[in-house]
């Protein structure tokens, strides 16, 4: 089993709508998750992090996490062609541990 | 947002070269990692370093990578003997200044083994 599994997509979802990206990991010990956008040739960029279960908000983006389903997931509101890059998702057991990523979900947005 | 630098951006050796990464983490901070990207695959974990020590290291950090903190602020990552499957995109990352935890990454350095 994978230690994080993400669609690598692409996902294509026209530009205003909501793209909905998901993700599950394997280490129930994973007590932080973090989401980083990647844009082609590029390092990852942090967009945010989410420790404790539920939802958080910062701007256009809102991060969704449940770790009984080991599930979570970053929903970017109103998007812009500026947000077509690989998300990827992070998982980390705790404290200043590494972060394990996924193979990443390409969005497209499509003007 | 906090920056993390590191040079060269592009690095082209010839095969069996030892070849030295360097990386300016985040000011003060003690927590310093590696990572790699071979092209399409995923983000891969190298090495954490800790307050001058090596903390945690993957299956893939083996005798021919180390790390070094060669003075207070920098950081290097030296591939000794280059093989033609070290070519990847090799990031540092840093720990920010606001007690979350999060990772920054620095931009990168590309190598290229021929």
């Amino acid at each position: 089993q994978k230690e994080v599994e993400q669609n690598s997509g692409p996902l294509s979802v026209p530009e205003g709508a909501i793209a909905s990206l998901n993700c599950t990991y394997s280490d129930r010990g994973s007590q932080s998750f973090f989401w980083y956008r990647q844009y082609s040739g590029k390092s990852p960029e942090l967009i945010m992090f989410i420790y404790s279960n539920g939802d958080k908000e910062d701007g256009r983006f809102t991060a969704q996490l449940n770790k009984a389903s080991q599930y979570v997931s970053l929903l970017i509101r109103d998007s812009q062609p500026s947000d077509s890059a690989t998300y990827l998702c992070a998982p980390r057991s705790g404290g200043y541990q590494k972060v394990t990523f996924g193979i990443g979900t390409k969005l497209q947005v499509i003007p | 947002e906090p920056e993390v630098t590191q040079t060269p951006s592009h690095q082209v050796t010839q095969m069996g070269q030892e070849v030295i990464l360097r990386c300016v983490p985040i000011s003060n901070h003690l927590y310093f990692y590696w990572y790699r990207q071979i092209l399409g695959q995923k983000v891969e974990f190298l090495v954490s370093f800790y307050n001058n020590e090596i903390s945690e290291k993957s299956e893939i950090f083996d005798d021919q990578f180390s790390v070094e903190r060669p003075d207070g602020s920098n950081f290097t990552l030296k591939i000794r003997s280059t093989k033609l499957e070290d070519s990847a995109m090799y990031f540092c990352a840093s720990p920010g200044t606001t007690g979350d935890n999060e990772q920054f990454f620095g931009p990168g350095t590309r190598l290229t083994v021929l």
